[in-house]
Formats: structure tokens, sequence, C-alpha cells
């Protein structure tokens, strides 16, 4: 296994600008999963695909995030008009069933 | 609704000292639950997991905790920890019968001194 991966890992960006951010699972996991952490706080769920469908979304999702995985393989977040509040790192997750194995996720500044 | 709680935000401990996490979750007829440990500025890595089975389970770096059905708790424990376990150490919960996501706890800073 060559693990979970993220890129970028930093971005700093101004708001009201796009920004989106990509994740390569674990080769052989069919799920993959997307978290937001914010200082202090554990990960919370943002949404989830099995294979190329997008099965579950959180109520965090608002209309400005989008995220895609055509084909089952990478996934991308996008984030329209970005918000101050939106600093935060992005984690990303694969799994078969149940254990999730995290990438070192993304962190971004919006100034 | 469903919710982790991890009980200390902070703990600090001196090198070779016990170390215990707590770790309560609301009850569910299905849980599987997980401990992840997180240095700075990186991603979260599995230290153990309970499926099923012995509810004493065994995980990297010596930690191991036990699944408490009646207590609803999984609280993480070491016997001797080192400088190099101070991290932040976070429980999640995948409820049966939900999509998939994990639920996590606010996180336990562990801060090992010499």
């Amino acid at each position: 296994d060559t693990g979970v991966s993220q890129n970028p890992r930093h971005k700093i960006t101004k708001r009201g600008q796009n920004v989106t951010f990509r994740c390569d699972p674990i080769s052989e996991h069919n799920r993959l999963y997307w978290y937001r952490q914010t200082l202090g706080q554990g990960p919370e769920f943002l949404t989830y695909f099995q294979n190329e469908a997008q099965l579950e979304k959180s109520r965090l999702l608002s209309d400005r995030f989008s995220a895609e995985r055509p084909k089952g393989s990478f996934s991308t977040l996008e984030i329209q008009r970005t918000e101050q509040g939106d600093s935060a790192m992005y984690l990303c997750a694969s799994s078969r069933v149940y254990e999730q194995y995290f990438g070192p996720g993304t962190r971004l500044t919006v100034t | 609704a469903q919710s982790v709680t991890q009980l200390d935000s902070q703990v600090p401990v001196f090198e070779e000292a016990p170390v215990e996490l707590r770790c309560n979750y609301s009850s569910s007829v299905s849980v599987y639950l997980f401990w992840y440990v997180q240095y700075p500025n990186q991603g979260l890595q599995l230290l153990l997991k309970y499926l099923s089975g012995s509810t004493l389970v065994k995980g990297i770096n010596g930690f191991e905790a036990e699944f408490n059905k009646s207590q609803t708790s999984f609280h993480l424990r070491k016997p001797s920890v080192h400088i190099s376990d101070t991290a932040e150490y976070f429980c999640a919960v995948f409820y049966g019968g939900s999509q998939g996501n994990l639920i996590f706890g606010k996180g336990t800073k562990l801060s090992v001194k010499p």
C-alpha cells in the first residue's frame, strides 16, 4: 500500500477565490471519504463515495462545496467563493469496509 | 443522536508512567470502534480497532483498549509511555446502519514529560 495521498498539502487563498483539492486513495479501496478538521476539534464528516457514486453528504457541505470521484479512482473537493470560515484541514480517507485510512490532509487558509 | 465523548481534553504524564485516555459513545445496537493518533500537521494514523470478538484489543506502539458494552466505553491504555507518544488521540465510532462515516470525539492531547 502506498497510502492515501493528498495535494496540495497547503493552500493559501484570498476570500472569494475558488480552490480545488485532490485525493488519491489506496488503490484497492472502493470507499472514499472527505472530512474537515478545525483547530481543537475532531474531524467532521463532509461526504462519502462508494466507487464513483456519491452516497452521502453532510449538512456541513454547503452549495459552495462540490466533490467528484470520476471513474471511482481519485477524488476532488472544490470550494467556490471561499470564506474565512472555510479555513481548516481537509482530510481524505479510504477504506474497503470499516477501517478508514487517512491521508496527510490539505491545510486551507483563507485570508 | 450519535455522539462520541472524550472526557479529557489534555492529559499530562511523566515518561514511563501508565496512561488511560477515556472515550464514551452514545449507545447503539451495533458499533465498531477505533482510536487514531495525530501528530502535528499530519493526518490520522490508525492505532487500533474493535470490530468483534475479544473485548481487549491491542494496537501499534504498545497501546491497547477495552470495549465495555454496558458502560458504552472504549478507553485507551498504555502501561509505560514515551516522549514520542506526545500527540493528539481521537476516538471514533462507526454506527451500524449508517452509510459509513466515522463520528469522532474532540480529541485528547497527550503530553509526555521527561
